[in-house]
């Protein structure tokens, strides 16, 4: 298996452009989590899917932000309008099951952002 | 309460030497403590994982060692190679997909 596919893997834009970051899960994967990762603020679950359906976005940081799962196979994080305190490297992870405790989760490499 | 406080930021050992990195934690509800490795350019992977129900759990050079009363957990790395070079976080999670992680050691093994 190809593992957790993530597109682009660095995206440079400037302030106020809209971002759009792409995941393909592992297949046969029912959970997706979209997580952010930063010096100061370490990871961070920003939404978690189950099914393709958004099941807690608790952590997206405020409405610039969505995400989206049309399909078991692709899920997209926008950013619109970006903002340089964006800037940081967004993984996408999936698990086989329905997001259980000891449900591994396997990460993508990850899209580095800068936000300019 | 929520947090995971892990300890040293970063780390260098000699190879063939014992790499040891720290975590702690207050909630009492989380029953859950994974290790992630993270290499540089690469997603987290888990490495090894413990309930607080077991003191201790090996895998090959990889040992978690669980003090519950304490609320404190560790990784030790036996016979670290430079192989091992990367950065490893700790998480905690209460029966949830919701880990909570630390905030990462970057380990250092010299050749």
């Amino acid at each position: 298996d190809a593992g957790v596919i993530q597109s682009p893997r660095h995206e440079v834009t400037e302030m106020g452009q809209e971002v759009t970051l792409r995941c393909k899960p592992i297949s046969g994967h029912n959970s997706l989590f979209w997580y952010r990762q930063t010096m100061m603020r370490g990871l961070e679950l920003l939404i978690y899917f189950n099914n393709n359906v958004p099941i807690d976005d608790s952590g997206m940081p405020e409405d610039r932000f969505s995400a989206k799962m049309p399909n078991a196979s692709f899920s997209t994080l926008k950013i619109q309008p970006s903002e340089p305190r964006d800037s940081a490297v967004y993984f996408c992870a999936s698990s086989l099951r329905q997001g259980w405790t000891t449900d591994t989760q396997y990460f993508g490499p990850g899209t580095r952002l800068t936000v300019l | 309460q929520q947090q995971v406080k892990q300890s040293p930021q970063s780390l260098i050992v000699q190879k063939g030497g014992i790499s040891i990195i720290n975590c702690a934690y207050e909630n009492t509800a989380f029953d859950y403590f994974p290790w992630y490795q993270q290499f540089p350019g690469k997603g987290p992977a888990l490495l090894i994982a413990i309930r607080p129900d077991v003191s201790e759990k090996k895998e090959g050079r990889f040992t978690i060692s669980f003090n519950k009363s304490a609320k404190q957990f560790s990784l030790h790395i036996m016979d670290s190679q430079p192989g091992d070079s990367a950065t490893y976080f700790c998480a905690a999670t209460s029966g949830t997909y919701k880990y909570i992680f630390g905030t990462g050691t970057r380990l250092k093994v010299l050749a």
